[in-house]
């Protein structure tokens, strides 16, 4: 189908791992997304990785790309109450020009004390 | 450096009346692009620029136009509001439209009545 597709809400204790995942819709595209919107803001990009990759790091940050079955997720270690944001997945389908990103819904990410 | 400045912050509109939301750019970017977001729905492309003199329509264009009134500026009209158009709208910009990273405005949260 047309949609990237993200469940809506995900609450962690501090301190603990979050997982965010994300199902895309074309094996073909090119790059992959994660942008941060903190309350009141325009995204910000956290982070990318090229299809050609399974795996991204950074810090407290992992992506892992699973092509074959189409899924992202986003993992935050040690996850703290500014990490309390709204988390959209992205992708630029192979189908359509660069111009033509693709946003999931959003997951929105609160963090329990 | 201002990044991406939309204009205005918020605004209420009745039924029928007419505006124009701006946007400017000061990274120099050729492709620039107007997404509105809803609950639940993620962001939607409205119309984007990739280069400075053209326009194309994007996923939910009806109801609006767009002008690439040159490299850093963007506007974004409706010419007769609705309530259908209540949302809140984002330019964005980019180097080029290979989209490694696209910069958000704040964001213009409009209410239609």
């Amino acid at each position: 189908g047309e949609d990237v597709e993200q469940s809506l809400f995900l609450s962690v204790r501090e301190g603990d791992s979050s997982v965010i995942n994300c199902t895309y819709t074309d094996s073909s595209s090119t790059y992959l997304y994660w942008y941060k919107q903190e309350p009141g803001a325009g995204l910000q990009l956290l982070t990318y990785i090229f299809s050609n990759m399974d795996m991204k790091q950074d810090q407290r940050l992992t992506v892992l790309l699973n092509k074959k079955d189409k899924h992202l997720s986003l993992r935050i270690a040690d996850t703290q109450t500014g990490d309390s944001a709204i988390y959209f997945c992205a992708e630029i389908p192979g189908y359509s020009s660069a111009s033509k990103i693709i946003f999931g819904s959003g997951t929105r990410l609160s963090i329990r004390p | 450096n201002a990044g991406v400045t939309q204009t205005p912050k918020f605004q209420v509109l009745k039924t029928g009346q007419s505006m124009t939301l701006q946007c400017a750019q000061d990274m120099n970017h050729n492709s620039m692009y107007w997404y509105r977001q809803d609950p639940g729905m993620g962001l939607r492309l409205i119309y984007y620029s990739a280069s400075e003199g053209t326009t194309d329509k994007g996923e939910v264009p009806n109801g609006y136009n767009v002008s690439r009134l040159n490299k850093r500026e963007f506007s974004l009209r409706l010419e007769s509001a609705a309530p259908s158009q209540t949302s809140v709208y984002f330019c964005a910009s980019s180097e080029g439209t290979d989209y490694t990273e696209a910069f958000f405005g704040q964001g213009t949260r409009l209410t239609v009545v």
